[in-house]
């Protein structure tokens, strides 16, 4: 089985900057993704990370340490509107497309 | 415009009522999901499918049934013997090809049982 470990909640001033931390222990590591879900609402897609490093998409960072099994989503010049859960999801090679989901990271943005 | 269609949005039940939600897609995608959502919890798959006709049970599959009789459609099917069915309920779809797991969500079911 899979273990995926994030803070359970986080709280960060408007313009600020916050990290999410994700662990993970699992075999035949296939790649990790970060999705936002506000309240009531379907997940959507961040990013993906697949090999170590660093990816930029605007706001929004993600990076993976494959063999600390570890990785960040980086909220930058957080607004308003970035108040939201942030789930953790691995797939694993053994399972064709599956994800296994952490119990995700509400981030709480205060004026 | 491509994407998934879930309905209906809000569902209430009676216990020892089963109760289908639907989920349909157009995206031409092969794999369809079914996760649940708990308050405080991450999302756990119920069932899902690789191709038409075929279909496996997830990490929570009891009390649940499914169908994939089209590519485009996997409804599912909470049944009376399901202990706790309240919860909001989501469908997915990938290309389901290997290193592309990127999941494609519906708006969700919030089933509530009475």
């Amino acid at each position: 089985g899979q273990n995926i470990d994030q803070p359970t909640e986080m709280t960060a001033t408007e313009g600020a900057i916050v990290q999410i931390n994700c662990t993970y222990q699992t075999s035949g590591f296939n790649g990790l993704f970060w999705y936002q879900q506000h309240a009531g609402e379907a997940p959507t897609f961040l990013s993906y990370n697949v090999l170590d490093g660093l990816e930029e998409k605007g706001r929004f960072s993600s990076f993976l340490s494959r063999s600390k099994g570890y990785s960040y989503l980086l909220l930058k010049e957080l607004q308003m509107k970035d108040s939201a859960s942030y789930l953790c999801a691995v797939m694993t090679t053994d399972s064709w497309g599956k994800l296994q989901f952490g119990a995700g990271t509400q981030v709480v943005v205060t004026p | 415009d491509g994407g998934i269609t879930q309905s209906p949005k809000y569902l209430f039940r009676k216990e020892g009522q089963n109760v289908t939600l639907s989920c349909e897609q157009n995206l031409n995608h092969d794999a369809m999901y079914w996760y649940r959502q708990d308050p405080g919890q991450g999302l756990r798959l119920i069932y899902y499918s690789q191709i038409v006709n075929d279909f496996q049970k997830g990490d929570i599959a009891e009390g649940y049934s499914v169908s994939r009789e089209k590519k485009e459609s996997f409804p599912l099917t909470v049944t009376s013997a399901q202990k706790n069915p309240t919860a909001f309920y989501l469908c997915a779809s990938s290309t389901g090809n290997r290193g592309s797991g990127e999941l494609f969500f519906g708006e969700g079911s919030r089933l509530t049982v009475l």
